[in-house]
């Protein structure tokens, strides 16, 4: 069945970093794919989504590019500020159907 | 932007009791809700889809008569967890999808159940 594959966390980093947390997929058919935010003690927030290959999904400074050669959807910032700090959760859904999420990646960012 | 409140936001229950936990979807119909569960440190496992005026379809290892669902109208899904136990102990989310198709879904804040 369909899949994600985060990497695992967590991830720490200085202010003005820069930040991937890497993302495949596994699906049998073309799925969308998107990437989740939890900020603590919160509920989950869309961050950004790409609906087909080669699309790039972008929002407050996020992106990432929507990759069916290598199944990915890696997720980058190019300098991440202390209020990143969340649970980012990679999710893929073919056909409407509900969400398929990746096991998600805590990112720490200290000032 | 779409909203979906899910009450009770926490909630502490005795070992045999039921706990019923709402979805609400506050502008927009929602034909089709989605009830996850998330242990710590992990990720959100699916358990059921729950259809407006229909029987509501569980995933797989997922106990129907243990996690009740209820989808009576448009913009609300209920989730009853009966004859609770420690093991159901857990962080419950809800989503609703404002639209079809790739809609993203809109989830609501969670509930965090500890059965003593």
């Amino acid at each position: 069945g369909d899949s994600v594959t985060q990497m695992e966390g967590p991830v720490t980093l200085s202010e003005e970093a820069f930040l991937t947390i890497n993302c495949t997929y596994t699906a049998t058919g073309y799925p969308s794919l998107f990437w989740y935010v939890q900020y603590p003690g919160e509920g989950l927030q869309l961050l950004l989504k790409a609906t087909k290959a080669d699309d790039k999904g972008s929002n407050k400074g996020f992106e990432a590019t929507y990759r069916k050669e290598t199944t990915s959807f890696h997720l980058e910032k190019g300098s991440v500020q202390v209020s990143d700090s969340a649970v980012y959760f990679c999710a893929l859904s073919e056909a409407g159907t509900a969400l398929i999420f990746g096991k998600g990646t805590t990112l720490s960012v200290s000032s | 932007g779409a909203v979906v409140s899910q009450h009770p936001s926490w909630v502490i229950c005795k070992s045999g009791t039921s706990v019923k936990i709402e979805c609400r979807s506050l502008d927009f119909q929602a034909t089709t809700m989605f009830w996850y569960r998330q242990f710590p440190k992990q990720s959100l496992m699916l358990m059921a889809t729950s259809n407006e005026g229909s029987k509501a379809t569980y995933e797989q290892g997922v106990e129907k008569d243990k996690f009740l669902i209820n989808h009576a109208s448009l913009t609300l899904s209920t989730l009853t967890v009966t004859s609770a136990h420690p093991e159901d102990s857990s962080f419950y989310i809800c989503s609703a999808r404002d639209g079809i198709g790739v809609s993203p879904l809109h989830f609501g804040n969670g509930t965090r159940l500890t059965v003593t």
